[in-house]
């Protein structure tokens, strides 16, 4: 069955600290990944994605993401974290042909001053 | 451009009763989508329309749940009789294709009492 996985539900780092979320997904067909964001009171940014090509995406606010095909993930990093970075975040994954979408359940990161 | 825009922000409503949630597209987008998020699970798919047309409504609940697109440019989502497991987070998405990634709103907290 087609699934993502983020196994974090809170991360909690201080602000300057580098930063790795978590995604792992179980998918027949070639993935497109997907991470986004929920700030709190605004909907879902997209902040990078990934269909084809180099395996290390860059994203918007300094965001990157590694596609490792072996280990089945695209973990999301960040080299030094903001305060306004707090938020939660989601993976998701897609495939060549079809508009559907399978979320993970989500990771909340908390930044301490 | 104008982002995908969803009304009301919150509705409390009591079981039984009817709620219609509206969704406005970012113009020019003919792909829609509405997922769902129930508290601390994963977001996930109800339905798409391509222009007016529903082309994949896998994910719909049960039949409580309706959803038009009038004239391929908003879209309603009614529930009715609404039920307690109904209280969720309801976003809506636009994009013009798959490849790009999904535009969200800001979603619509269903609460059902």
């Amino acid at each position: 069955a087609q699934s993502v996985t983020q196994p974090d539900i809170h991360i909690t780092v201080s602000e300057g600290a580098s930063l790795e979320l978590r995604c792992n997904y179980s998918y027949g067909a070639t993935p497109y990944l997907f991470w986004y964001v929920q700030s709190p009171g605004q909907g879902l940014q997209l902040l990078l994605k990934y269909f084809s090509g180099d395996t290390l995406v860059q994203g918007i606010k300094g965001f990157e993401a590694e596609f490792k095909r072996s280990q089945s993930s695209f973990n999301l990093r960040k080299p030094s974290v903001h305060w306004s970075d707090a938020a939660e975040y989601f993976c998701a994954v897609g495939a060549s042909g079809t508009y559907k979408y399978i979320f993970g359940t989500g990771t909340r990161l908390k930044v301490l001053a | 451009e104008a982002g995908v825009t969803q009304f009301p922000s919150h509705s409390v409503i009591e079981k039984g009763q009817t709620v219609t949630l509206r969704c406005d597209p970012i113009s020019g987008h003919d792909n829609l989508y509405w997922y769902r998020r129930v508290m601390g699970k994963e977001i996930k798919f109800l339905l798409h329309f391509v222009k007016e047309s529903k082309q994949d409504e896998s994910g719909m609940p049960n039949n409580r749940f309706l959803a038009e697109r009038t004239g391929g440019t908003y879209s309603t989502l009614k529930v009715q009789p609404a039920e307690l497991e109904d209280s969720g987070v309801y976003f809506c998405a636009s994009s013009q294709d798959y490849r790009g990634g999904y535009t969200f709103g800001s979603g619509t907290r269903l609460t059902v009492v």
